[in-house]
């Protein structure tokens, strides 16, 4: 079966600072990752996707993950973070069945930006 | 850019009474789910739904949803007699294409009293 495990419900950093949510998956075969993110009272937004064509994966607002198969993480970076980024991040598995691909949620990490 | 719209964004129902939460997916997207999550828990797959029929659903997606594209625009869930533990935040998502990511509306607070 396939699932995500985001390892940090809450991280907090300070404004112009690195930022790292870190996310595992589990998936008997290739993958495809996705990482959203939540703003209060918002819906999902897509910052990026892997499928599989290249490991480093950049995405929207200065994001960065990295596919690791060794280690079967996709963490999410960002070389330095800005009051904005203050939001839920969702890492996503998805499974494909009957045509379809249903995602599979992490459980969230609120990430917390001080200035 | 093209975007996913639900309403109502929150709906109040008593125990019992029967609701539809509406969703308008991109025009050209084919493929089209519901998912919701409960305060403080994770975000749950409730269904998803291609040529006009449920592709999948969860064991959360019991005789009392449905869904319905009813005129080619909406998409919308119904639930025909809600229970206290329905209360969530209701999520509609579309995608171009077989595993093209997905994208959410704003989503709908249900709240059942």
């Amino acid at each position: 079966a396939q699932s995500v495990t985001q390892l940090d419900s809450h991280v907090s950093v300070s404004e112009g600072t690195p930022v790292l949510l870190r996310c595992n998956y589990s998936s008997s075969y290739s993958p495809s990752l996705f990482w959203y993110v939540q703003h209060p009272n918002k819906g999902l937004q897509l910052l990026l996707k892997y499928t599989s064509a290249a490991t480093l994966v950049k995405g929207i607002n200065g994001f960065e993950a990295e596919f690791k198969k060794s280690e079967t993480s996709f963490h999410l970076t960002k070389p330095s973070a800005h009051m904005s980024d203050a939001a839920e991040y969702f890492c996503v598995v998805s499974r494909g069945y009957s045509g379809t691909y249903k995602y599979i949620f992490g459980t969230g990490t609120r990430l917390k930006v001080l200035a | 850019e093209p975007e996913v719209t639900q309403t109502p964004s929150h709906q109040v129902t008593q125990m019992g009474q029967e609701v539809i939460l509406r969703c308008v997916p991109i025009s050209n997207h084919l493929y089209f789910y519901w998912y919701r999550q409960i305060l403080g828990q994770k975000v749950e797959f409730l269904v998803s739904f291609y040529n006009n029929e449920i592709s999948e659903k969860s064991e959360i997606f019991d005789d009392q949803f449905s869904v319905e594209r009813p005129d080619g625009s909406n998409f919308t869930l119904k639930i025909r007699s809600t229970k206290l533990e329905d209360s969530a935040m209701y999520f509609c998502a579309s995608s171009p294409g077989m595993n093209q990511p997905q994208h959410f509306g704003d989503g709908t607070r249900l709240s059942i009293l």
